[in-house]
C-alpha cells in the first residue's frame, strides 16, 4: 500500500500570507496526485489533479507542483475563504494524506 | 448540475448490516467510475472503494475488503454500498463521489450520510 504523509499537520497563517503544504508518498506515484479542500461540515472540493492541473473554477492563487514522491500545494496569497483543511490523495491506489489544517494566526 | 445524494445511514448495532445508496443526476452516470469515501468524526478522509463505469470491476481498501461490497444500477443512476459485519470503528460520514471521465480523480461529492455503529 502507498502511504501518504503531509506536513505540517497544522499551519497558522494570516490573510495575504504565502502558504505551502507538503505531501509525500511512500513510493513513486509519478504525477498521480490530487489536492482537496474541506471546510467543516462540508464535502471535500477538488482543487488540483495531475500534481499541477487546476480544476475548473479554482482560483489561480492555488498551485501545485512535484512528481515522484514529493509534492507541494501553494496558496500565493491566503484569502479568508481559504481557512480549511487540505488533503492530498494519490490516485494510483487512492489513499489520502492525513490532512493539513490552515487556521488563523 | 451534478448532484449526488447519499441515503441509508443511521444507527446500527455491531455485527449488523446496512446498505447505503447514492442517487446521481446531472451527468452521464453510466460513463463514470464512482467511489465511496468515509470520514470518522474529527478524523481525516479514508478511501474505501471504486467501481468501474459499467460495474465490471471494483477495488477496496484493506480495512473493508471482504465486509463491504460496492455495486451500481446504471438504469437507476444509483450507487450502493453494502456493509456487513459493522464495527464501532466504521462509525463515520460516508460520501459517494464521481470520478472524472478521463482522469481517475473525484470531482464531485455528495453531502454524505452518517453511519453510527453502537450497541
Amino acid at each position: 500500500d502507498i502511504q501518504m504523509t503531509q506536513s505540517p499537520s497544522t499551519l497558522s497563517a494570516s490573510v495575504g500570507d504565502r502558504v505551502t503544504i507538503t505531501c509525500r508518498a511512500s513510493q513513486s506515484i509519478s504525477r498521480w496526485l490530487a489536492w482537496y479542500q474541506q471546510k467543516p461540515g462540508k464535502a471535500p472540493k477538488l482543487l488540483i489533479y495531475g500534481a499541477s492541473t487546476l480544476e475548473s473554477g479554482v482560483p489561480s492563487r492555488f498551485s501545485g507542483s512535484g512528481s515522484g514522491t514529493e509534492f507541494t500545494l501553494t496558496i500565493s496569497s491566503l484569502q479568508p475563504d481559504d481557512f480549511a483543511t487540505y488533503y492530498c490523495q494519490q490516485y494510483n491506489s487512492y489513499s489520502f494524506g492525513p490532512g493539513t489544517k490552515v487556521d488563523v494566526k | 448540475q451534478v448532484q449526488l445524494v447519499e441515503s441509508g445511514g443511521g444507527v446500527v448495532q455491531p455485527g449488523r448490516s446496512l446498505r447505503l445508496s447514492c442517487a446521481a443526476s446531472g451527468f452521464t452516470f453510466s460513463s463514470c467510475g464512482m467511489h465511496w469515501v468515509r470520514q470518522a468524526p474529527g478524523k481525516g478522509l479514508e478511501w474505501l472503494t471504486i467501481i468501474s463505469y459499467d460495474g465490471s470491476s471494483a477495488y477496496y481498501a484493506g480495512s473493508v475488503k471482504g465486509r463491504f461490497t460496492v455495486s451500481r444500477d446504471n438504469s437507476k443512476n444509483t450507487l450502493y454500498l453494502q456493509m456487513n459485519g459493522l464495527r464501532p470503528e466504521d462509525t463515520a460520514m460516508y460520501y459517494c463521489a464521481k470520478q472524472k471521465t478521463i482522469v481517475a480523480v473525484t470531482d464531485y461529492w455528495g453531502h454524505g450520510t452518517l453511519v453510527t455503529v453502537s450497541s
